[in-house]
C-alpha cells in the first residue's frame, strides 16, 4: 500500500519566485492538511482540506495558499518566496480529517537562496 | 509564551534504560494528545494517541495525559538503538481540529 507520496523531495529557489508541491494522498483518505516544519522546531499547521473545502487555515500570509482536487491529491503553492520560507513542508491525510488519523508523507525540503 | 513547551534535548541514554520525555501545555480546551516519532529527513509517525486524561500502553510504549497540571508524557522501556529519533508532541482541542506541535525531544539511545 502507497502511503502519503509527496514531490518534488527537494527543491532550491531564488527569493521571490514562486513554489508549488504537491501530495497525493493515502486511498480512500479524503482530507489532506499541510504542515511546516523549521529546522529544529515542531510542524506548523498551514491547511486543512476536506472533500475539496477549505476546513482550517493556519496563522500564515496569503503568499501560501492550496487546493484539493477531485481525486483528493493536494497543491501547496507559495508565492514570492522569501528566505525564511525555507522549511520541510509536510503534506498528511487522514480519512476524515480526524486529527488523530493522520499519516505524514516524508515531506519536499525547500530552500530558499 | 508557546501554547505547547517541550525540552529539545539531546537526551543520551545506554540501550535497556527507561526513557521518559515530557510536554506542558496551556490550552485547556486541548482533548486529544499525541505522540509522534520523526527520524531524521522522515516525516512524523505516530506512536501513541489518548484522549483526555489517563494512561494508554502499548508494547515498551506508556503514554500519560494529567490534564490538571496540564502535563503529558511518553515513556519507553528497555529503550533499543532504533529508538534514537526525535519524539513530538502533538495536541488539538478537538477531533478534526490543527495539531499543535511542541518543537520534539532529540532522543540517542547508546549501545
Amino acid at each position: 500500500d502507497a502511503g502519503v507520496t509527496q514531490s518534488p523531495t527537494h527543491l532550491i529557489k531564488t527569493r521571490g519566485q514562486h513554489v508549488t508541491l504537491r501530495c497525493s494522498p493515502i486511498s480512500g483518505h479524503k482530507s489532506v492538511s499541510w504542515y511546516q516544519q523549521v529546522l529544529g522546531q515542531g510542524p506548523q499547521f498551514i491547511f486543512q482540506y476536506y472533500e475539496k473545502e477549505e476546513r482550517g487555515r493556519g496563522n500564515f500570509p496569503d503568499r501560501f495558499s492550496a487546493r484539493q482536487f477531485p481525486n483528493y491529491s493536494s497543491e501547496l503553492n507559495v508565492n514570492a518566496l522569501l528566505l525564511g520560507d525555507s522549511a520541510l513542508y509536510l503534506c498528511a491525510s487522514s480519512l476524515d480529517g480526524s486529527s488523530y488519523g493522520y499519516t505524514f508523507g516524508s515531506g519536499t525540503r525547500l530552500t530558499v537562496v | 509564551q508557546k501554547e505547547v513547551e517541550q525540552d529539545p534535548g539531546p537526551l543520551s541514554v545506554p540501550e535497556g534504560a527507561i526513557v521518559s520525555l515530557n510536554c506542558t501545555y496551556s490550552n485547556s480546551a486541548f482533548q486529544y494528545f499525541m505522540w509522534y516519532r520523526q527520524y531524521s529527513r522522515k516525516g512524523p509517525e505516530l506512536l501513541m494517541y489518548t484522549y483526555s486524561s489517563g494512561n494508554k500502553e502499548d508494547g515498551r510504549f506508556t503514554a500519560q495525559v494529567d490534564k490538571s497540571s496540564k502535563y503529558i508524557s511518553l515513556f519507553i522501556r528497555d529503550s533499543q538503538p532504533s529508538d534514537s529519533a526525535t519524539y513530538l508532541c502533538a495536541m488539538s482541542a478537538g477531533s478534526g481540529y490543527a495539531l499543535n506541535f511542541g518543537k520534539g525531544t532529540s532522543l540517542l539511545v547508546t549501545p
